[in-house]
């Protein structure tokens, strides 16, 4: 079974600085789409950053970057510069162009942005 | 663009009852997903409807079932309501060929009494 797994239940960090939320995923697919999404206290699904896994170069988006590493299967979200706003729980997710429509989502990582 | 519509966004039923909770996805998108999100089992996939077809389901029984119009919009609807459907519902939709980004709506709140 295709499994995404995000190892940090809980994450804080200090405002201002950056910190690193973690997820591997475990697919047999060649073809295959990896996501951070972002929820808030409004339960509002939000894209954060997506990569595609043929693509070798680390996708950015502003304040926030990844690190995939295709053959350890890890594919992480590092977050500079942390603001209040950051603060949510963030969702790895697995999508396949084999299968379509479906996404398969880690537990999620809860951060903390303290001031 | 506005963005994925779900209503109703709160809603309380009593086991045995039926829903139907409806998604209007972003204009132009022709795919329409549905995630079932709880404490327990996290976000899980339901099924993806794309031009008035169902095109893949996830594992879940019978009761829980869905349909697109020729609008795009998604309707799904639970029969005989158990105390475990209480859940947060989300669609999503996706100007889909294949691999690309869905987009959430806010979801809407089903409490099972």
């Amino acid at each position: 079974a295709q499994t995404v797994t995000q190892s940090q239940p809980e994450m804080s960090v200090q405002e201002a600085e950056t910190v690193t939320l973690s997820c591997t995923y475990d697919t047999s697919e060649s073809d295959y789409y990896l996501f951070w999404y972002k929820q808030p206290p409004s339960r509002q699904m939000i894209l954060v950053i997506r990569q595609e896994a043929y693509k070798q170069q680390n996708a950015t988006e502003n304040r926030f970057s990844v690190n995939f590493q295709k053959a350890a299967k890890s594919f992480s979200l590092k977050i500079s510069d942390s603001q209040l706003g950051d603060a949510a729980m963030y969702f790895c997710a697995e999508g396949f162009s084999s299968n379509t429509g479906k996404l398969i989502f880690g537990q999620g990582t809860t951060l903390q942005v303290k001031p | 663009k506005a963005g994925v519509t779900q209503t109703p966004r709160y809603l309380i039923k009593t086991r045995g009852q039926q829903v139907t909770l409806s998604c209007s996805p972003i204009s132009g998108h022709r795919s329409v997903s549905w995630y079932q999100q709880t404490p327990g089992q996290g976000l899980q996939f339901l099924f993806e409807y794309f031009s008035e077809t169902q095109r893949n389901k996830g594992n879940f029984p019978g009761r829980f079932s869905g349909r697109q119009f020729s609008n795009s919009r998604s309707e799904m609807n639970v029969s005989t309501l158990e105390l475990g459907d209480s859940a947060l519902y989300l669609c999503a939709s996706s100007s889909w060929t294949s691999g690309e980004t869905q987009y959430f709506g806010p979801g809407t709140r089903l409490l099972v009494l």
